[in-house]
Parts: structure tokens; C-alpha cells; sequence
């Protein structure tokens, strides 16, 4: 049982380039999360989803874009990378009605 | 936005020391969350409370709703090495949709062996 996997772990981009993270779930969770975590700040919404096809802006949306076009698969992507950017994302996913996430490990995205 | 202000901001105890770390904020919340988070992995769900004045346990771990419904406490008894991590409270207020789970900045515990 793999629980929330993400991909990549770690990778390096230079200002302007695009990318996608992927998570993907197998737990047949309905809700799914796009996080960013930076030192002091905690753990910051980008986007979320309640179900195939939907998703709705979190706390910090700007930059990023998502799409879940299938139950067990959300992708954030970004368009345009810019340093401020740079951080560790977390995909997490719960069942309808219950608040305790599972989270992925993360990946570590640093913009050049 | 809402905050959840949690404190202490780090900790350094002994092995076999508890820990006690709070969360409060300003606006009424009705479901609070303790998660903790190893080096290099995501958060894991420690303990989930539904009703002020709860207090449920997880092993070592002993979490309360706060009666006002604005706090929640963590306390860790005996502390081992493996407890090291960073200890994070969120929080879901009345009224918020399941995207709105707000986290503290977290506490970050060291344990000296």
C-alpha cells in the first residue's frame, strides 16, 4: 500500500521554465492537496481538489496551475518558475469529511 | 487570513523529559489536528479532536481541546530520541470547506540522548 506518492523528489529549474509534479494516490481518497512548505512559514495551501475534474485555489495560488482529471492523480504544475518559488512541496489526500491528511514525501524544488 | 500561532518556536530537552507545545489563535475552531513531520518526510497525523474539552491520547501523547475552542495543547511524556521532529497543530474553523485546514509554523523538538 503505497499511500500518496510524489515525483520527483528533487529537482532544479531555471527562472522561466515550466514543470509538473505529480501525485498520485491509491487509496481512493476523494480530496486531494497541493502544499508548500518554506522555513517558518509552515505548511501553505496552493490548491486543492473535492473530486475528479474540480480543483479551487488555496492561500497561495499565484504561479501555479493543477488539473485532476483522474481520482488518484493531482498535478500542480508551473508555468513560468521563479525563484520565489523555490521550496518543498506536499501532495496530501483524505477521505470526504475527515480531516486527517495523509501527505506524500515531498519534493524539493529549487529555482535558479 | 486566519493564524494559528504556535509555540515554543524549537525546543531542546533530555532524553526522558515531557514536552508540553501549545496553539492558539484568535477565531473559534472546531477541529484541531496534531501532526508531526521526521527530516526529509511529510507530516503524519499524531492525534485528530472534534469537541472542546477533549482529550484523547496516542501512546505517549496526550492532546486537549481547548474549552474555548480558540487552543489546543500537546504533551509528550517520557521523550525518546526517535520523538525529534517538527510537531505541527492545524486547525478547521466553523464554517470552512475541507480546504481550509489552516497549520501552525510548527515546533521543532530536539532530544539530547
Amino acid at each position: 500500500n503505497a499511500g500518496v506518492t510524489q515525483t520527483p523528489k528533487f529537482r532544479v529549474l531555471k527562472t522561466g521554465q515550466s514543470m509538473t509534479l505529480l501525485c498520485a494516490q491509491d487509496m481512493n481518497h476523494e480530496y486531494m492537496y497541493w502544499y508548500r512548505q518554506d522555513p517558518g512559514m509552515g505548511l501553505r495551501l496552493i490548491h486543492y481538489s473535492v473530486g475528479e475534474g474540480t480543483t479551487a485555489k488555496g492561500e497561495v495560488p499565484d504561479g501555479y496551475n493543477v488539473s485532476r482529471l483522474k481520482k488518484q492523480n493531482f498535478l500542480l504544475g508551473l508555468e513560468s518558475a521563479a525563484p520565489s518559488q523555490t521550496s518543498v512541496y506536499f501532495c496530501a489526500s483524505s477521505r470526504r469529511g475527515d480531516y486527517g491528511y495523509t501527505f506524500g514525501s515531498g519534493t524539493r524544488l529549487t529555482v535558479v | 487570513g486566519q493564524q494559528l500561532n504556535q509555540s515554543p518556536q524549537s525546543m531542546f530537552i533530555q532524553e526522558g523529559e515531557d514536552v508540553s507545545m501549545n496553539c492558539t489563535s484568535s477565531s473559534i475552531f472546531n477541529t484541531w489536528l496534531w501532526y508531526k513531520q521526521d527530516p526529509g518526510e511529510g507530516p503524519v497525523l499524531l492525534i485528530a479532536l472534534y469537541k472542546a474539552g477533549e482529550l484523547t491520547s496516542n501512546g505517549r501523547l496526550t492532546a486537549q481541546f481547548g474549552i474555548t475552542r480558540k487552543d489546543s495543547f500537546l504533551n509528550i511524556s517520557a521523550s525518546i530520541p526517535s520523538d525529534v521532529g517538527i510537531y505541527f497543530c492545524a486547525g478547521l474553523n466553523y464554517g470552512g470547506s475541507q480546504g481550509n485546514l489552516i497549520f501552525g509554523k510548527g515546533t521543532k523538538l530536539s532530544v539530547k540522548p
